[in-house]
């Protein structure tokens, strides 16, 4: 069974400092890695994709890393603002096709303050 | 819509009662996942459907929930006789068919907040 575990839990920064969210899965055998934001009482808004034959994504600020074969991945956050405090999930999907469940960490609790 | 859309956004309802659920997902998205969110957890799974048949409903926590897509566009989540611990924000998510780098991105709608006194 996958299990995705995220640390730290929750994390609060100062604006503008450069961070570093972590993911962690168990089996290996993934077919993407997507990293979600979520305001509080809202949905989630898609970040970034990363298929498992790639290493690394990028949005603006954001760079997403995968590890495949030790099963971790990282999001960076760039120069961050207050804007950027969320709740940080990461999700994979396990069985080698598009389609099927994802599985989700609890998600990292970002606060960065002015 | 340009987005996915549920209704109700928040429902009240007392224990033992039926609700419904439904999820307009964007055109075109022939997979549709359903997640039920508590308070300080990421999503969990429910069920998915590719087109009208449910793909996978291992995620369904017992036969008290069920879950139809007649035409393979919007779905609907039925709760019978809900009990309060079915609290929780239920979340709608669509993904469209085909190649290319975004393949399987979900996309996903504001939730249905459901509450069961």
């Amino acid at each position: 069974k996958q299990e995705v575990t995220q640390i730290p839990a929750a994390l609060s920064v100062p604006e503008g400092e450069n961070l570093v969210l972590n993911c962690s899965f168990t089996d290996s055998a993934i077919y993407n890695l997507q990293w979600f934001r979520q305001d509080p009482g809202k949905g989630l808004t898609s970040l970034l994709l990363i298929q498992s034959s790639q290493r690394e994504q990028t949005s603006g600020r954001l760079n997403a890393s995968l590890d495949k074969s030790s099963g971790r991945s990282t999001l960076y956050i760039a120069a961050s603002q207050p804007g950027d405090s969320a709740t940080y999930l990461c999700a994979v999907r396990t069985g080698g096709t598009s389609y099927g469940k994802l599985t989700f960490g609890q998600g990292t609790i970002l606060t960065v303050h002015p | 819509g340009a987005g996915v859309s549920q209704t109700p956004s928040n429902k009240v309802t007392e224990k033992g009662k039926y609700v419904e659920l439904r999820c307009d997902p964007i055109s075109g998205h022939t997979a549709l996942y359903w997640y039920r969110q508590s308070l300080g957890q990421g999503p969990e799974f429910l069920i998915y459907f590719q087109g009208t048949g449910a793909a996978d409903d291992s995620g369904l926590p017992n036969d008290r929930f069920f879950a139809v897509r007649p035409e393979g566009s919007v779905s609907t989540l039925k709760i019978q006789r809900t009990e309060r611990g079915d609290s929780a924000v239920y979340l709608c998510a669509s993904s469209p068919r085909g190649g290319g780098p975004n393949t399987g991105e979900l996309f996903f709608g504001e939730g249905s907040r459901l509450t069961v006194l």
